[in-house]
């Protein structure tokens, strides 16, 4: 699975929208871009994943880049409960198993 | 839907005892994985398990073993603690992958302390 790059921290303003990048720069054509997020001393909950379309569920929007060499996890309206580590994972769509490798993560502080 | 539930939440353990985590992963999910996780390693994927054998397997030492019944409920062993497998272990549940990719669901995890 191809590896990522994310900033190690950032901060956001309760309210305001929180753009969290991930570059993935090796990433090959038939691997997902993930994203969990980790709560303090809780396990890692799933945000969202895509391939190449952009993506939007209740909790996130995900862009990807048309060369599929970066992305995006947009948080519309952070909240305080929204700070947590955010993970990006790049991985292969297929039935040789669900291992997830996690790199740092970035830790987003919501401040009020 | 019940989710991922792992028992127990906080052991205490003494250097060369061993351990033996559960999880039980959501009704119909195949796939249980276990990750640890440590202040100085992170996250760090140790096994799954599909359908009762082991298709994965991270790179720990043989101390680290697991195994899945047929219900999927998985378990994970550690003997000869060191105190080094003072960690956060976590296990995950997934259906089966497919082409498109599954999200995996995480359990609250358990806490070892190793003394």
């Amino acid at each position: 699975d191809a590896k990522t790059t994310q900033p190690p921290s950032m901060d956001c303003a309760e309210g305001r929208a929180a753009n969290l990048p991930c570059n993935h720069s090796t990433i090959s054509g038939n691997e997902y871009v993930y994203w969990y997020r980790q709560i303090h001393s809780q396990g890692p909950q799933y945000i969202i994943h895509g391939l190449k379309n952009n993506e939007t569920n209740e909790m996130a929007s995900l862009i990807i880049t048309e060369d599929r060499k970066s992305s995006t996890l947009i948080l519309p309206h952070a909240t305080l409960r929204d700070t947590a580590v955010y993970y990006c994972i790049v991985r292969v769509g297929n039935n040789a198993g669900n291992m997830l490798t996690f790199g740092g993560g970035t830790r987003l502080m919501v401040k009020p | 839907k019940a989710g991922v539930t792992q028992t127990p939440r906080y052991l205490i353990k003494t250097r060369g005892q061993q351990v033996t985590l559960s999880c039980s992963p959501i009704s119909g999910h195949r796939s249980v994985s276990w990750y640890q996780q440590t202040p100085g390693q992170g996250l760090q994927f140790l096994f799954e398990y599909f359908s009762e054998t082991q298709r994965n397997k991270g790179n720990f030492p043989g101390r680290f073993s697991g195994r899945q019944f047929s219900n999927s409920r998985s378990e994970m062993n550690v003997s000869t603690l060191e105190l080094g497998d003072s960690a956060l272990y976590l296990c995950a549940s997934s259906t089966t992958l497919g082409t498109r990719g599954t999200e995996a669901f995480f359990g609250q995890g358990t806490r070892l302390t190793v003394v």
